[in-house]
């Protein structure tokens, strides 16, 4: 069935430093792919998404491509902030799931001023 | 705006108690769903509804059941089957069958047993 990995965390950076948290997934589809984000004690939000190969997601500086080749949905960041101490979750979904979402397990994100 | 709210944010269970979780939306979604999110684990479904008066079971719907009388609502009851309650519960809507929409969440009810 379908999965998504992600990278484990926590990833510890300091302000202004370039991220990259990766995901990869397995899908006998064409999946479409998100990034959720959840900071404490809340919900997550949908961060960006990209629905075909080679499409890029982006929303408040943060950006993720669609690369059907090596199956990746890599999130980065070019100069991370404080407040973007979160949770990340990227997820899949396809015809295959029914549509539902598949999430991965989550990345901590730490950033330090 | 349109979006999902969930109540209470905090709830608290008495051994052998069944309790409900409230999810509203407002955002004519005809598909809802009821997550759990444990501490490193990750989010793991337990119910899901794609249409009024229908609904499935999740990966982890032992112990717990849920009503679909109206588009907008989907109560989530944790029964005093379910031994190991004490979870973050978020509740989401979608549109059914959109590949590409995403998930709209609710802000999440915090559950304790005690």
């Amino acid at each position: 069935g379908d999965s998504v990995t992600q990278m484990e965390g926590p990833v510890t950076l300091s302000e202004e430093a370039f991220l990259t948290i990766n995901c990869t997934y397995t899908a006998t589809g064409y999946p479409s792919l998100f990034w959720y984000v959840q900071y404490p004690g809340e919900g997550l939000q949908l961060l960006l998404k990209a629905t075909k190969a080679d499409d890029k997601g982006s929303n408040k500086g943060f950006e993720a491509t669609y690369r059907k080749e090596t199956t990746s949905f890599h999130l980065e960041k070019g100069s991370v902030q404080v407040s973007d101490s979160a949770v990340y979750f990227c997820a899949l979904s396809d015809k295959r799931g029914s549509y539902i979402p598949t999430f991965g397990r989550g990345t901590s994100l730490i950033v330090h001023p | 705006d349109g979006g999902i709210t969930q109540s209470p944010k905090y709830l608290f269970r008495k051994e052998g108690q069944n309790v409900t979780l409230s999810c509203e939306q407002n955002l004519n979604h005809d598909a809802m769903y009821w997550y759990r999110q444990d501490p490193g684990q990750g989010l793991r479904l337990i119910y899901y509804s794609q249409i009024v008066n229908d609904f499935q079971k999740g990966d982890i719907a032992e112990g717990y059941s849920v009503s679909r009388e109206k588009k907008e609502s989907f109560p989530l009851t944790v029964t005093s089957a379910q031994k190991n309650p004490t979870a973050f519960y978020l509740c989401a809507s979608s549109i059914p069958r959109d590949r590409a929409s995403g998930y709209t969440f609710g802000s999440g009810t915090r559950l304790t047993v005690v």
